[in-house]
């Protein structure tokens, strides 16, 4: 079946680098991704998405790239600061016909090391 | 502020005892959707609603009911639930049904343990 997937469940970087975090998914119609971020205890926050129909986003200190011929997304973060320590989602956000489904990975967990 | 919110945030309780997770936002959002969040599979959807009176079912709807008499919410109830229910659920709502380019914001979690 479709599956959306991470490829690394850990990620430990030092404060002051970069991160980059990717994930491969399956389903070559799906046409909208989107990155979550989860800290302990809360619901997943909206960090940046990306439409098929682009390569390359900016937010602030974030970055989604799109890589459509080899199905694999990658989100980086520049200079990882604590509080970007996460788990971090990629979703697949897919009109379903009657509204909006998101399929969700299972999640990389970064740690920012001091 | 806007917002998800969800009670309780944590509940203990034993197999079989119906229970009620409710869910409300205040954004005037037509879609609501509910997920369980388990160790190594990520979030699955349980159940949806695109508007009031209508719902759907997600990836595990098995073992739980939801309604939509209202748009601000969306209760899940599990009518005799089970230990294999254990698990984080999240409540999530988005603008609009029918157009897929949209951010869902989710609620703060609800920790069930079913004993």
């Amino acid at each position: 079946g479709e599956s959306v997937g991470l490829h690394l469940p850990t990620l430990s970087v030092q404060e002051g680098d970069n991160s980059i975090i990717n994930c491969a998914y399956s389903n070559s119609a799906s046409d909208y991704f989107i990155w979550y971020k989860q800290e302990s205890g809360k619901g997943p926050q909206f960090i940046i998405d990306i439409r098929s129909n682009m390569d390359k986003r900016q937010g602030q200190r974030v970055t989604v790239l799109l890589n459509k011929t080899v199905k694999h997304l990658s989100l980086q973060i520049a200079a990882t600061q604590p509080g970007d320590s996460a788990v971090y989602f990629c979703a697949e956000n897919g009109f379903t016909g009657g509204g909006n489904k998101l399929t969700f990975g299972t999640g990389t967990q970064l740690k920012v090391e001091l | 502020e806007a917002q998800v919110t969800q009670n309780p945030r944590y509940l203990i309780t034993v197999t079989g005892k119906k229970l009620t997770v409710t869910c409300s936002q205040n954004m005037n959002h037509e879609y609501m959707s509910w997920y369980r969040q388990d160790p190594g599979l990520g979030l699955r959807q349980i159940y949806y609603s695109m508007n009031v009176e209508v719902t759907d079912k997600g990836d595990v709807p098995e073992g739980y009911k939801v309604s939509r008499k209202e748009k601000r919410n969306f209760p899940l109830i599990l009518e005799s639930p089970s230990p294999n229910q254990t698990s984080l659920y999240f409540c999530a709502s988005s603008p609009r049904q029918g157009v897929s380019y949209n951010e869902q914001f989710f609620g703060p979690g609800t920790r069930l343990t079913v004993l």
